[in-house]
């Protein structure tokens, strides 16, 4: 059973548009929730993160949106960039410590120059 | 700060033959994970130790695969007999505890 699920297998953005990467997850004790980006030949590297007690978690170009009620983040991109391309998985767990992480299969970003 | 360390970065091996990957994590990681990602697919945790503790293993084929943490430090991850759907990329990451996970470059098993 898919616990986190990324729909969009893949998603082709014109530089300087915004990017939007989906991800719904069916557990309801996820409580920790994370995008990780990943460049082909190299281990996911972390980007950002939030809690379920927060809607929403700001870094800079990067911003997670949290819908509880809906099961549902989104990860926003703005704007993109051609070094954006690459693979974004999400991720969730069960309360601190990391435990029971449960990745999605990702969506492979295009930013097309 | 030294990141993940994995090896061997590639193998390939015969179905029925053994292998094993070997990891270093981040100084001071007390939590280490193997997971394994098969192609076009999401990472799946293997197995979470704490310490030299095993925290999670829930999802190891426990009939093939092994993994240990001697002195809370480095890790071994073995498969024995190998099987053609364990080809997939093997990957280690630490964490202080914390929800934030440092992988490794992983490790790329192909068995044929």
């Amino acid at each position: 059973d898919q616990q986190v699920k990324q729909n969009s297998p893949s998603l082709s953005v014109q530089e300087g548009r915004i990017s939007i990467l989906n991800c719904d997850y069916t557990n309801s004790m996820f409580d920790y929730f994370l995008w990780y980006k990943k460049y082909p030949a190299e281990g996911p590297t972390f980007l950002i993160s939030i809690s379920s007690i927060k809607d929403k978690n700001e870094d800079g170009r990067f911003t997670v949106f949290l819908n509880k009620s809906a099961k549902h983040l989104s990860l926003h991109i703005v704007p993109s960039q051609p070094g954006d391309s690459a693979v974004y998985f999400c991720a969730a767990s069960e309360g601190t410590g990391g435990f029971k992480t449960i990745f999605g299969a990702g969506t492979r970003l295009f930013v097309k120059a | 700060e030294a990141g993940v360390a994995q090896s061997p970065r590639y193998k390939i091996i015969e179905k029925r033959q053994s292998v094993a990957f070997w990891c270093n994590p981040i100084s001071g990681h007390a939590t280490l994970y193997w997971y394994q990602q098969i192609l076009g697919q999401g990472p799946k945790l293997l197995i979470q130790f704490q310490n030299n503790g095993v925290v999670d293993d829930s999802q190891l084929p426990k009939d093939r695969f092994s993994a240990e943490r001697l002195k809370g430090v480095d890790s071994t991850l073995k498969i024995q007999p190998a099987k053609l759907e364990d080809s997939a990329v093997y990957l280690c990451a630490s964490s202080t505890g914390g929800n934030t996970i440092y992988f490794g470059e992983g490790s790329w098993l192909t068995v044929v």
